[in-house]
């Protein structure tokens, strides 16, 4: 079937250290994305690419990397330098801004908390 | 800046009840609007989108209208039902230069009791 995967669900992570998120699609889209979730807050954009090899950073970038190496992979690394990494991460893609930008398809998200 | 505000930010009502869920954005200049549906725990579903040059899209029991000079949108539900019980997001995606952009509001955490 033809989705987003991210992975893993569920990851603990002691402070200091670095962690990477996984996500996956099969759906041939140019553009994906990564957002974060917070109660009480709108999801708001970390990174997004438009095409391989090429990213750019959203509103939230500081303490997080990503690469887009393939088109159907987008791992982030939140890394030590993030101060408040406790949140529920949310991987999107869509079709490119080359031509009709439609609909954005989300991943099932990975929550990462810090112990 | 685009803001995204969805009001109410929690809705309880008897099931079959038809209901109108809103969503107001203050920069007019938008390229579509897409409604989402969210469970606890999980990610986003897609549940319609509407092109900026659209009025209204339909699917099922769901109505979205777009009245973009008046930067509002709303979503109808017709007889709703439990399983209609989510938190409903609506976001914007800018034009121009914020074409690669969504942005969301909060939310209605929408309660359907049997």
């Amino acid at each position: 079937d033809g989705g987003i995967t991210q992975s893993p669900k569920y990851l603990f992570r002691k402070e200091g250290q670095n962690v990477t998120l996984s996500c996956e699609q099969n759906l041939n889209h140019d553009a994906m994305y990564w957002y974060r979730q917070d109660p009480g807050q709108g999801l708001r954009l970390i990174y997004y690419s438009q095409i391989v090899n090429d990213f750019q950073k959203g509103d939230i970038a500081e303490g997080y990397s990503v690469s887009r190496e393939k088109k159907e992979s987008f791992p982030l690394t939140v890394t030590s330098a993030q101060k408040n990494p406790t949140a529920f991460y949310l991987c999107a893609s869509g079709r490119g801004l080359a031509g009709k930008a439609g609909e954005l398809f989300f991943g099932e998200g990975s929550r990462l908390t810090v112990l | 800046k685009q803001e995204v505000t969805q009001i109410p930010a929690a809705l309880s009502v008897p099931e079959g009840e038809n209901l109108v869920l809103n969503c107001s954005f203050t920069d007019s200049a938008i390229y579509n609007l897409q409604w989402f549906r969210q469970d606890p725990g999980k990610g986003l579903t897609s549940l319609l989108l509407i092109q900026s040059s659209q009025r209204e899209q339909t699917s099922g029991r769901l109505n979205a209208s777009l009245d973009k000079s008046s930067g509002r949108s709303t979503l109808y539900i017709a007889a709703s039902q439990p399983g209609d019980s989510a938190t409903y997001l609506c976001a914007v995606r800018g034009s121009g230069g914020s074409n690669y952009k969504l942005t969301f509001g909060k939310g209605t955490l929408l309660t359907v009791n049997p």
